[in-house]
């Protein structure tokens, strides 16, 4: 069973940072491309980034480029997301999302549950 | 960017109705579109990938067409565990857009 359980959500001020983990289970990771995607409260999904299977490839939402990360350990079947310069509007349940196939051009077929971050001062 | 526009927004159905939501994108995105369905409080559930197959274990009471700029999503008989907000997705190119959600109510 695939699995995908998200971990490091949580209050943090305006200007600081977090970062997101993503324990993936139950599929070869390393034959996937792995996403981060959020949905502020009361609103639409909104994809942040991607990474390809072996990180040859990453792509960024202008609204988090520069100041958002994302890398993957194929050893640890991890995905992560570290969160730099955050911002008020960052606030939002971010989703870990499996890749269908190796490249963004596939759907995002497995969610995990979400952590909440909360940037506030 | 390529922007997704779904319609409508919201819809009130009863049990047993034909319901469909389109999805534009803003230029070709040949197939590559795939719709989302999520339940409050949960994460999305993916119901239909390249515009018009079926995820495993999805009823086939959801179909999806379309290609190039339009497509349409369809539940032929809806169901009580149908009701939800759904989204189309391009996965064309980068930036992966969403759709902005069509919540189906019950009437």
């Amino acid at each position: 069973e695939v699995q995908l359980v998200e971990s490091g959500g949580g209050l943090v001020k305006p200007g600081g940072s977090l970062r997101l983990s993503c324990a993936a289970s139950g599929f070869t990771f390393n034959s996937h491309n792995m996403n981060w995607v959020r949905q502020a409260p009361g609103k639409g999904l909104e994809w942040v980034s991607s990474i390809s299977s072996s990180s040859t490839y990453i792509y960024d939402a202008d609204s988090v480029k520069g100041r958002f990360t994302i890398s993957r350990d194929n050893t640890k079947n991890s995905l992560y997301l570290q969160m730099n310069s955050l911002r008020v509007e960052d606030t939002a349940v971010y989703y870990c999302a499996r890749g269908e196939g190796l490249t963004t051009a596939t759907p995002i077929d497995y969610w995990g549950q979400g952590t909440l971050v909360t940037v506030s001062a | 960017d390529i922007q997704m526009t779904q319609s409508p927004s919201s819809l009130s159905a009863s049990v047993g109705d034909r319901v469909t939501i389109t999805c534009r994108a803003s230029q070709t995105i040949s197939t590559y579109l795939n719709w989302y369905l999520q339940k409050p409080g949960k994460a999305p559930k993916l119901l239909i990938y390249a515009a018009s197959n079926l995820q495993s274990g999805v009823p086939s009471r959801f179909s999806g067409s379309g290609s190039g700029t339009d497509f349409t999503l369809t539940i032929s008989s809806l169901q009580p565990e149908d009701f939800a907000t759904y989204y189309c997705q391009q996965s064309y190119s980068t930036p992966l857009t969403f759709g902005g959600g069509t919540k189906v109510e019950i009437k």
